[in-house]
């Protein structure tokens, strides 16, 4: 199986520009999750999506936006781009496992600069 | 709200010997996974090793161990035999299964280098 494909992997926007990440999880996974990783804050949640619903929403503000199509594929947008939004964001997709276990399997993320 | 805590940003360990990573976590649920991830230079957060709360059996996966404390609210990390290939970022990590929201929660990760 492929793993979870996050493009583009590194992108450089100016402020008060906006911004589309994509993140495709492995087949068959129908969520996806979206995190925001920098040196300061560390990794934060950003929001979860299934079945095209969003779920579950972290603690950003509302420039922070996603959604997702009915083939699972994910999209995030931040709009009116600040320098404090650069960091490396990260989709993980989520199996349920034998047993009702959970499995998590991340992409190798979108380093995003903002200048 | 759930916590975690990794206090040690940076270790170091010579190669082919045994290094513990510590984690603490605060939490008032009873039902819930704790999880070690690995980032290496690739950036892909892997997934070393998984804990079920319910679970009083520490689990382990090939040279990772970990020690679960479930009254403590510890969960530490053994590498056994160190290996060049497992200098990265380590992160512990929380996840409720009370709302069973996919929410997960990290520490701020630690550092390992290992030593030739």
């Amino acid at each position: 199986k492929a793993g979870v494909t996050q493009t583009p992997r590194y992108l450089i926007k100016t402020r008060g520009q906006q911004v589309t990440l994509s993140c495709s999880p492995i087949s068959g996974h129908r969520s996806v999750s979206w995190y925001q990783q920098t040196p300061g804050q560390g990794l934060q949640f950003l929001f979860e999506y299934f079945s095209e619903t969003q779920r579950n929403k972290g603690n950003f503000p509302g420039r922070f936006s996603g959604r997702q199509f009915s083939n699972s594929r994910s999209e995030m947008n931040v709009s009116t781009l600040e320098l404090g939004d650069s960091a490396l964001y990260l989709c993980a997709s989520k199996v349920m496992g034998t047993g009702g276990h959970y499995g998590y399997t991340f992409g190798s993320g979108t380093r995003l600069t903002v200048v | 709200a759930q916590t975690v805590t990794q206090s040690q940003p940076e270790m170091s360990v010579q190669e082919a010997e045994t290094v513990t990573l510590s984690c603490t976590y605060d939490t008032s649920e009873s039902d819930y996974y704790l999880f070690w991830y690995k980032q290496p230079p690739s950036r892909q957060m892997i997934l070393v090793i998984r804990q079920e709360a319910y679970k009083q059996q520490n689990a382990t996966e090939n040279r990772f161990s970990v020690n679960f404390q479930k009254a403590a609210k510890s969960f530490s990390l053994k590498i056994s035999d160190s290996q060049l290939g497992d200098a990265a970022m380590y992160f512990c990590a929380y996840r409720s299964d009370v709302n069973r929201d996919d929410k997960i929660i990290f520490g701020k990760g630690t550092r390992l280098h290992i030593l030739p």
